[in-house]
């Protein structure tokens, strides 16, 4: 069983360029997140969804994009990245739950360094 | 808004000693609670919730929280510290009377280094 599966697992990208951090999970599990984990800051929502088709901003949205085609596929695309985006970045599902109640199952995270 | 505190950054025990990691949290309705612990170069794992009834909610690897509303504290704990114990711990709250359905605000994390 594999869960939630990211990639890549690490990358290093020059400032400016458009890159895109693919998360897919085999459980069906209608919601998804994307989070950054930064030292000092813990864990911050970037962005959700619900369930396929629909999306919702977090925390710390800006400069980030993301889709949900389908329900197992929700990819993260920085646009144009900058250094403040070096990050650790997880994605995760939520586990069905009265009212929203749900665990979550996190991917094993993508490192990226934008120089 | 609701929020979670996490006010030591670091945990030091001896193993077999009891542990305890501390967490506040603040929230406009009922609280929904959860402690997930994180070993280096790798994701997330849930370990324990509180969602209603029961003040003392056990866990996964002998792990227990307790809910203390009046303190609006949930402390997670175990009798018995293993040096396999050591990694990030993180609480993490949700408003049971939010709309936003199933996003979790993280505390910052603690650290617990279990020594032999």
């Amino acid at each position: 069983i594999a869960g939630i599966t990211q990639a890549p697992t690490s990358q290093i990208l020059a400032a400016g360029r458009r890159m895109t951090l693919r998360c897919t999970q085999d459980m069906r599990h209608n919601a998804m997140y994307w989070y950054r984990q930064d030292l000092g800051l813990g864990l911050r929502l970037i962005h959700y969804s619900n369930t396929a088709g629909t999306t919702g901003k977090g925390e710390v949205p800006d400069g980030y994009s993301v889709s949900r085609a389908n329900t197992d596929d929700f990819p993260l695309t920085l646009a144009s990245a900058v250094p403040s985006q070096t990050s650790v970045y997880f994605c995760a599902s939520r586990s069905p739950g009265l009212a929203g109640t749900g665990e979550l199952f996190f991917g094993e995270g993508s490192r990226l360094t934008v120089l | 808004a609701q929020s979670v505190a996490q006010p030591e950054d670091q945990v030091n025990v001896a193993e077999g000693n009891p542990l305890t990691v501390k967490c506040t949290y603040s929230v406009s309705g009922n609280p929904y609670l959860f402690w997930y612990v994180q070993y280096p170069n790798r994701g997330l794992q849930f370990l324990l919730k509180y969602i209603t009834g029961d003040n003392l909610v056990k866990g996964s690897y002998g792990f227990e929280a307790e809910f203390n509303k009046s303190q609006t504290s949930f402390h997670l704990k175990k009798p018995s510290a293993l040096v396999s114990d050591s990694a990030l711990y993180f609480c993490a709250v949700r408003d049971g009377g939010s709309s936003n359905t199933g996003k979790l605000i993280f505390g910052q994390g603690t650290t617990l280094q279990v020594k032999p």
